[in-house]
């Protein structure tokens, strides 16, 4: 069965700290993507990265990361120095390469809130 | 316009009444979705169109009707709602290919209330 857990419902936060979202999955897929997409309060999920099962390398786009961890089944997303405009829920999503169409796979979403 | 583009961006209606709701997608893709959001839940996916053809339909009630005449626009036809309709009504293009999945780019949503 293919499942996104995200365990963590809220975060609170002050502006500059770091902040790591955890996103465990699980698929009997050996080739699967997953995805990070931020909510703001206006409501539209803005994509932030896709990964592939195949490519375990952690990414940094300025001053978001993603761990990748394959062992672990998760894909933890950090945050670093953390700004008021990143308050919004992120969601984790898994799709499975033999779903053609690409269902995605949506976990419960963690909602970050940060305080100046 | 740019992206995908969703209207009305708020809907308040009667559980008589009949709505559609709109979707158009300016990047050239060949996949749209309809995905639902009620508070506190998961995105759930409701209907699924490639090509134009309708390839998932997610045990949705008949109250809730697609309609895809072309690969840039999805409507959602509403009927007799129920309350516990009121959601958030995410709309989502991409470029479906043979190997698996590519990225789905939202709309803004529309925020529906059933009265």
């Amino acid at each position: 069965a293919q499942k996104v857990t995200q365990a963590q419902t809220e975060i609170s936060v002050v502006e500059k700290e770091d902040v790591t979202l955890d996103c465990v999955y699980e698929t009997r897929d050996t080739t699967y993507y997953l995805f990070w997409y931020k909510q703001p309060p206006s409501g539209e999920l803005v994509f932030l990265i896709r990964r592939n099962s195949f490519d375990e390398q952690n990414e940094i786009s300025g001053r978001y990361s993603w761990n990748f961890q394959k062992s672990t089944s998760s894909f933890n997303f950090t945050i670093t120095a953390s700004q008021v405009v990143d308050s919004a829920v992120y969601f984790c999503a898994l799709s499975e390469a033999r779903n053609q169409g690409g269902k995605l796979i949506f976990g419960q979403g963690t909602e970050l809130s940060v305080k100046p | 316009e740019t992206g995908v583009t969703q209207t009305p961006r708020h809907l308040v209606m009667g559980m008589t009444n009949k709505k559609s709701l709109k979707c158009e997608q300016h990047l050239g893709h060949n996949a749209m979705y309809w995905y639902k959001q009620s508070a506190k839940k998961p995105l759930e996916l409701m209907f699924v169109y490639n090509f134009k053809e309708q390839t998932e339909n997610n045990s949705v009630p008949s109250r809730f009707s697609p309609e895809c005449p072309n690969s840039s626009h999805l409507f959602l036809h509403l009927h007799t709602l129920q309350p516990e309709d009121s959601a958030l009504y995410l709309c989502a293009s991409s470029q479906a290919g043979l190997a698996g999945t590519d990225t789905q780019y939202f709309g803004p949503g529309t925020r529906l209330t059933v009265l």
